[in-house]
Formats: C-alpha cells, sequence, structure tokens
C-alpha cells in the first residue's frame, strides 16, 4: 500500500526527556512537512523538507529538530528545549508545496 | 503575510443546509488553495483545491468560490449531512513554497 506512515501512535514522555517520532513515505514524493495541533489553533508547521538533505524552519522550530537522510523518512526530534510538547503531531508529504499533501494518521505525545 | 484566516471557527447547521466556510488571506504570491477534511483522531485529507484561474469548482456537494481581487475563497458543502461533521481546514501556498494552513472550523450537522 502507498501512503505515509507515522509511528508511534501514542507516545508517552517524561520530562527532559528527547523523543523521536518516525514519519516514513512511500510515495516518492519529495516535500515533507511536519504540523503540530492543538485544539483551537488548527495546524502550525513546525519544520518542511523540499529536498534530502535540506530542511528550513516553519512558524514554531523552537524546540525541535529534524533530519532528511533519506526521501522516504523525515523524523521530527521533541527536545527537552520544547516548553509544551503535549499536541497531536502530524507528517505529510507531497510532490511539492503547490500539489495535494498527503497526511499520516498521526502521533500523539503527552508528557507525564 | 503568510497567514491564512478562517472563519468561523465552529459552525452548526441542520441535515440539509449549506455551510459556509471562509477564508482570507494576504501574500499575493500564493497559487494554490486547497481544503482539507479532518475527522477526529485522523489526519487530515484532501476535499477539493483551486488555482486563481477560475472563480468556482465543484466536486459532487463540494464548492469553492474564489475571489482573487478580495483575497477570499469559500467553502460551502451543499445538502448537508451528519456525515460531514468534521473539521475543515483551508490552506494556500505557492510553488516552492510553504503549505499554511488555516485555523479550522468545526462543522456539526445536526439530523
Amino acid at each position: 500500500d502507498g501512503g505515509i506512515t507515522q509511528s508511534p501512535k501514542y507516545l508517552f514522555r517524561k520530562e527532559g526527556q528527547n523523543v523521536t517520532l518516525s514519519c516514513e513515505q512511500n510515495l516518492n514524493h519529495d516535500a515533507m512537512y511536519w504540523y503540530r495541533q492543538d485544539p483551537g489553533q488548527g495546524l502550525r508547521l513546525i519544520y518542511y523538507s523540499q529536498i534530502v538533505n535540506d530542511f528550513q524552519k516553519g512558524d514554531i522550530a523552537e524546540g525541535y529538530s529534524v533530519s532528511r537522510e533519506k526521501k522516504e523518512s523525515f523524523p521530527l526530534t521533541v527536545t527537552s528545549a520544547q516548553k509544551n510538547p503535549t499536541a497531536f503531531y502530524l507528517c505529510a508529504s507531497s510532490i511539492d508545496p503547490n500539489t495535494e499533501a498527503f497526511f499520516g494518521q498521526g502521533t500523539r505525545l503527552t508528557v507525564v | 503575510q503568510q497567514q491564512v484566516k478562517q472563519s468561523p471557527q465552529s459552525l452548526i447547521v441542520q441535515k440539509g443546509g449549506i455551510p459556509i466556510i471562509n477564508c482570507a488571506y494576504e501574500n499575493t504570491a500564493f497559487d494554490y488553495f486547497p481544503w482539507y477534511q479532518q475527522f477526529p483522531g485522523k489526519g487530515p485529507a484532501l476535499l477539493i483545491a483551486i488555482r486563481p484561474d477560475v472563480s468556482e469548482k465543484k466536486e459532487g456537494r463540494f464548492t469553492i468560490s474564489f475571489n482573487k481581487s478580495a483575497k477570499q475563497f469559500s467553502l460551502h458543502i451543499m445538502d448537508s449531512q451528519p456525515g460531514d461533521s468534521a473539521t475543515y481546514f483551508c490552506a494556500a501556498s505557492y510553488y516552492g513554497g510553504k503549505l499554511i494552513f488555516g485555523q479550522g472550523t468545526e462543522l456539526s450537522v445536526k439530523p
């Protein structure tokens, strides 16, 4: 099946710990994105990448880091510097930003 | 200038009604305007999209109206059904840029 896969679906993290969210796509898309979703705030862009080995900060990049070593993979690390990491995280990919973006099913991160 | 402003935040209609969701943008470089539908606990999925060379696009019961001079676009859902109850997001992008989303509208269609 072609698509975009996020794992895990639920993730619990202790305060002060880094945690990495996985995002894999087999759609051969060049562009990949990470969004954070909080109630009433829509989807806010964390990082995006238009090509392998290149990525740009979005609107709320502080406390997050990414890598794009392979076309298929765009992992997101939530570091201990992120003050309020509890949220629903969505990964997406597209051929380019001007075409349909396909979303994964999301990872719900909770800090305990 | 990169923002996309969406209204209303929530909307309740009766079955068969026509909910309308509006979005406005500032960046005239935007040239792709999609609408996404999201059900609870799921990722958003593309519903319909428009480019600025047309003023209206219909796909089934969903219609986008686009006003380039006003920098506004809207989603109309004809003959709305309870199964349409979801959160709807407008978005905008341009080639080589990034996909920017509105704040979302939570739609509830009552039986």
